[in-house]
């Protein structure tokens, strides 16, 4: 069955820093999406970068990118430079391709703090 | 631009009553998606849908029912609304064929007393 895990419950960084908060990921599908949403403290989910499977290069958009580890199943978001507005929590997720394409997967997620 | 639209943003409902949490997407998205969020668990799917007259059980499906007649409804029922029932819940919608995520509505706020 496919899973997410997500062992960091808190991170502090320092605004203009860059921080990475950790994912991995558990399935049998050979095809998978990899995705990261934001849940900033008003409630709403927003999409922030996808990882396919097959793809060869790290997902990067803008500030945020992926360093994914395929043989590892770990797929870790890196935030550069800092901003206030960072400070929010964190999901990863992740969809199958062939058995359970239907139905995203979240961990638990990872609770960001910015501090200036 | 609508996109994914879900009514009412907050409910308290008294143990037993029932109610429906609305959910509405104007994007032609096949799937749709109901998930409940509470502290430490991270998102948990409930009920979901791939077309208009199909649906699906998710991780968390006991208490709730849902039905898809239009692609662009997916009503989440609560029968008999119970304490553990109090969460935020989401409605979701997506591309059957696309790769990418999903898109969310913002929530609505379920307190049962």
């Amino acid at each position: 069955a496919q899973k997410i895990t997500q062992t960091q419950p808190g991170m502090f960084v320092q605004e203009k820093e860059a921080v990475t908060l950790d994912c991995t990921y558990d399935t049998s599908d050979q095809s998978y999406g990899l995705f990261w949403y934001k849940q900033p403290s008003s409630g709403e989910m927003i999409f922030l970068i996808y990882q396919g499977s097959y793809d060869e290069q790290n997902a990067t958009e803008g500030r945020y990118s992926l360093n994914f580890q395929k043989a590892r199943k770990s797929t870790n978001l890196v935030i550069s430079a800092s901003q206030l507005g960072d400070s929010a929590m964190y999901f990863c997720a992740m969809r199958e391709m062939n058995t359970g394409f239907q139905k995203l997967v979240f961990g638990t997620g990872t609770r960001l703090l910015v501090s200036p | 631009n609508a996109g994914v639209t879900q009514t009412p943003k907050f409910q308290v409902l008294k143990t037993g009553q029932s109610m429906t949490l609305q959910c509405a997407q104007d994007m032609n998205h096949e799937y749709m998606s109901w998930y409940r969020q509470d502290p430490g668990m991270g998102l948990r799917l409930i009920h979901y849908s791939v077309g208009a007259g199909i649906t699906d059980q998710g991780e968390v499906p006991n208490g709730y029912n849902v039905s898809r007649s239009t692609t662009e409804d997916f009503p989440l029922r609560l029968l008999s609304a119970a304490p553990s029932q109090t969460s935020v819940y989401f409605c979701a919608s997506s591309y059957s064929a696309a790769p990418g995520g999903y898109t969310f509505g913002s929530g609505t706020r379920l307190t049962v007393v």
